[in-house]
């Protein structure tokens, strides 16, 4: 059965920093393309990254390019998403999801989210 | 970026009602959309994939058709356990995107 397990979410002040992590099990995870989206209170879902499976094929939508880093680690089957000069509007659930296969963007699992909280 | 914009929102219905969803794409995606079913306080859940494949363990009562800018999603016979918030997707062209969700409750 696919898991994954995120953690690291907080309250964090604007401008700070913070590091979530998705522990996968269950597939092979270096064989799948992984993503992040995240949901504000209330509000819809938006996609913030995606890494291929070769961890040099990254990609962000303008939100958070150049504030957000993603990257994996094969060998400990875990999703990192690495977010720096936080605002205020980056206050959400954050989920990992898996490709249902190759670069489809087809999201076929998910974690059960972490939430992260900017305010002073 | 894509747009995507749904239909109706929300959408009171029955248990047994047929019930269809609408996506429209601010320009042509072929069958690059998705739909998702989210409920309360959960993650979303695949359910139709490529605009009308049924996702596997997905309850055929579930369909989608629909190409180029206008889709839909039907549930042929709704359940207690089908009321929830439906996200049509995009995965046509980077960045993928969402729509704003279709909230079907109780009449």
């Amino acid at each position: 059965e696919v898991q994954l397990l995120e953690s690291g979410g907080a309250l964090v002040q604007p401008g700070g920093s913070l590091r979530l992590s998705c522990a996968a099990s269950g597939f092979t995870f270096s064989n799948y393309v992984m993503n992040w989206v995240r949901q504000a209170p209330g509000k819809g879902l938006e996609w913030v990254s995606t890494i291929r499976r070769s961890p040099n094929n990254i990609f962000y939508p303008d939100s958070v390019r150049g504030r957000f880093t993603i990257s994996r680690d094969n060998l400990k089957n875990t999703l990192y998403l690495q977010m720096n000069s936080l605002r205020a509007e980056d206050t959400a659930v954050y989920y990992c999801a898996k490709n249902r296969v190759d670069d489809t963007s087809q999201f076929d699992s998910w974690g059960q989210g972490t939430l992260v909280t900017v305010s002073s | 970026e894509i747009q995507l914009t749904q239909s109706p929102s929300p959408l009171s219905a029955s248990v047994g009602d047929r019930v269809t969803i609408a996506c429209r794409a601010s320009q042509s995606i072929s069958v690059f959309l998705n739909w998702y079913q989210q409920k309360p306080g959960r993650a979303p859940k695949l359910l139709i994939y490529d605009a009308s494949s049924l996702q596997s363990d997905v309850s055929s009562r579930f369909s989608g058709s629909g190409s180029g800018t206008d889709f839909t999603l039907t549930i042929s016979s709704l359940q207690p356990e089908d009321f929830a918030t439906y996200y049509c997707q995009q995965s046509y062209r980077a960045p993928v995107t969402f729509g704003p969700g279709t909230e079907v409750d109780f009449k």
